[in-house]
């Protein structure tokens, strides 16, 4: 079946420095989105790729989605304190199956 | 996201006992969801439905069953709580059209001794 795989588990950071969440999938994707989950929160959208190559920008975030529509990157640019959480990957399939990614917790020390 | 709403929000049961985990939306989303989330496994889907008479499995289905009560109510059941469904249990809304973008609710937290 369908696998996503997201690295790594965890990313422990100095507030500033940056952070990049890589995520890969077994088969090739129609659409893969990405999700923050805060601490003690739920899963919220931040964006979705859909085209082979893209890539967005949200402030200090960039998304990319690979050539072959395989894997993508969460960048964040001189994190801050209100970055931490977990980030999820999850990748769709042409024929609408989603699956996520096990995400990547970050902290960030001040 | 106020309008997905789960009940109860922490519940600690004991083995063998039934449960019902509760969700309600708002949004007029016709998709529904419920996944279960441990620590390094990230979201794993349990069942889902498109409509009130459309219910799948997911992933990990064995152990739960799911009621469609209205299409704004998915209801999780445990018949049977066993400890390793120990976890923390999400609902989530979809809309037709545009399936991907999943709206969660605030989450469940079960504990089953």
């Amino acid at each position: 079946g369908q696998q996503v795989m997201q690295i790594p588990q965890y990313q422990h950071v100095q507030e500033g420095e940056d952070f990049t969440t890589y995520c890969n999938s077994s088969t090739t994707l129609s659409n893969i989105q990405w999700y923050k989950q805060r601490p003690g929160g739920h899963p919220v959208f931040l964006i979705q790729l859909v085209k082979s190559g893209e890539v967005k920008k949200q402030k200090r975030l960039t998304f990319q989605f690979g050539e072959a529509k395989k894997n993508s990157s969460l960048h964040i640019t001189a994190t801050q304190t209100t970055d931490v959480g977990t980030y999820f990957c999850a990748g769709i399939t042409s024929y609408g199956k989603l699956t996520f990614g096990q995400g990547t917790i970050l902290t960030v020390h001040p | 996201d106020a309008d997905v709403t789960q009940t109860p929000r922490n519940r600690i049961t004991k083995t063998g006992k039934r449960i019902m985990l509760e969700c309600s939306q708002t949004k007029g989303h016709d998709r529904m969801y419920w996944y279960r989330q441990d620590p390094g496994l990230g979201l794993q889907l349990i069942y889902y439905s498109f409509d009130v008479k459309d219910i799948n499995k997911g992933e990990i289905s064995d152990g739960y069953s799911v009621s469609r009560q209205a299409q704004a109510k998915f209801s999780l059941s445990l018949e049977s709580a066993i400890p390793n469904q120990t976890a923390l249990y999400f609902c989530a809304t979809a809309v037709r059209g545009r399936p991907d973008t999943q709206y969660f609710g605030p989450g469940t937290r079960l504990t089953v001794l």
